[in-house]
């Protein structure tokens, strides 16, 4: 079946170091993916996609390109703050397939001043 | 705009007890799902509605939950009985349609079956 697959956290940064985190997958068709980010308390709010390969997602200094080669849709960001602290979830949707995410295990960043 | 609304935030049940969650889709919005999220996983769906039909309920145990919503509009959830493994937040997300691939998530009622 379907699957994502994130590194364990939690990953544990300064305040302005790089943040990179792994997601590959696996799907049976061509999957549009996606990077959630779910706050202390709150819901999970969409922050960044990519619908076919070499598209890069982008937001809040958050990137992730689709690598179909790799199956991977690694997130980054050059400089973190206190305030992304948060678990981060990457997911899949299939072309056709209703529109039903299959989410990772989420990914916990904290980041420390 | 508003967003997704779910209430209660927050429920504490005992074992084999019943519960309800209700939740309030963005306006317009004809897809709702409900996930569950267990502590340290990813959110796993429940069910799937479009409008006031289930698209897909696959992966819901239906001896224990079951979910309507029958104006098309709002929805609720329920399991009963509830068993400890229960425990979990339970998510709600919305859509325009079924084209539409970004989901707009509620905050979740977390529940602790005790």
């Amino acid at each position: 079946g379907d699957s994502v697959t994130q590194m364990e956290g939690p990953v544990t940064l300064s305040e302005e170091a790089f943040l990179t985190i792994n997601c590959t997958y696996t799907a049976t068709g061509y999957p549009s993916l996606f990077w959630y980010v779910q706050y202390p308390g709150e819901g999970l709010q969409l922050l960044l996609k990519a619908t076919k390969a070499d598209d890069k997602g982008s937001n809040k200094g958050f990137e992730a390109t689709y690598r179909k080669e790799t199956t991977s849709f690694h997130l980054e960001k050059g400089s973190v703050q206190v305030s992304d602290s948060a678990v981060y979830f990457c997911a899949l949707i299939l072309t056709g397939g209703g529109n039903k995410l299959t989410f990772g295990t989420g990914t916990q960043l904290k980041v420390e001043l | 705009e508003a967003g997704v609304a779910q209430s209660p935030r927050y429920k504490i049940i005992e074992k084999r007890q019943s519960v309800a969650f209700w939740c309030n889709p963005i306006s317009g919005h004809a897809t709702l799902y409900w996930y569950q999220q267990i502590l340290g996983q990813g959110p796993k769906l429940l069910i799937q509605f479009q409008n006031n039909g289930v698209v897909d309920d696959s992966q819901l145990p239906k001896d224990r939950f079951s979910a309507e919503r029958l104006k098309g509009v709002d929805s609720t959830l329920k399991i009963q009985p509830a068993k400890l493994e229960d425990s979990a937040v339970y998510l709600c997300a919305s859509i325009p349609g079924i084209s539409y691939n970004e989901q707009f998530f509620g905050p979740g009622t977390r529940l602790t079956v005790l």
